[in-house]
């Protein structure tokens, strides 16, 4: 079963930052959290990871609460090409672990 | 390097029919995992192979699905007697795993077969 809880659906102003809340209350201390979205007829695509620490790349940043229950995903500007659903998935470091997808979150851009 | 490649990308089959997908990985990629997506729900794992090795078979791989991956590069995955409730998105993923951690790398999706069965 998956470990986190993400809003079935959000929606958001082109141009202006998306936040995507996901709660992981029963994360343990070796588990990351990782980011993935799906964008419609496409596969997952991998965006971002982090322990504890707040993490930003070319696609989006990630904070993580100091106790580690929840995170937020922030795409900074987002576009229409951003529509998808996002799954935040808690998940060991090892890329040999397998991913437990939930339901995650579908993400609208609104023109 | 074109990333992960499924064939075929759609597949229409006639109830109790087999049908056979083929993946190949990223090269040198010795993770390649199995995923169903059915419509509205997040991807659920089938399977996983460490090279040629089958280490993981989730409860959802009945009987009629089977698996293969013989060289460690491509797998197929084969449903037999094929049932509506097996229409869905089939994903491949395939990931670098080794000892030295910082070598490693996050799982890359092809774009999947979707199979429906009439």
């Amino acid at each position: 079963d998956a470990k986190t809880t993400q809003p079935t659906s959000m929606d958001c102003a082109e141009g202006r930052a998306a936040n995507l809340p996901c709660n992981h209350s029963t994360i343990s201390g070796n588990e990351y959290v990782y980011w993935y979205r799906q964008i419609h007829s496409q596969g997952p695509q991998y965006i971002i990871h982090g322990l504890k620490n707040n993490e930003t790349n070319e696609m989006a940043s990630l904070i993580i609460t100091e106790d580690r229950k929840s995170s937020t995903l922030i795409l900074p500007h987002a576009t229409l090409r951003d529509t998808a659903v996002y799954y935040c998935i808690v998940r060991p470091y090892s890329s040999a672990s397998k991913i437990i997808f939930g339901s995650g979150t579908r993400l609208s851009i609104r023109p | 390097d074109t990333g992960v490649s499924q064939d075929p990308r759609h597949k229409i089959t006639k109830r109790g029919q087999n049908v056979t997908f083929r993946c190949d990985p990223i090269s040198e990629h010795n993770r390649l995992y199995w995923y169903r997506q059915t419509l509205g729900q997040g991807p659920e794992f089938l399977t996983y192979f460490q090279n040629e090795a089958q280490l993981e078979k989730s409860r959802l791989l009945s009987d009629r699905f089977s698996a293969e991956r013989p060289k460690g590069s491509f797998s197929t995955l084969e449903i037999q007697r094929t049932e509506q409730g097996d229409s869905a998105m089939y994903l491949c993923a395939s990931s670098l795993s080794r000892g030295d951690l910082n070598s490693n790398t996050e799982a890359f999706f092809g774009q999947g077969t979707r199979l429906t069965v009439v």
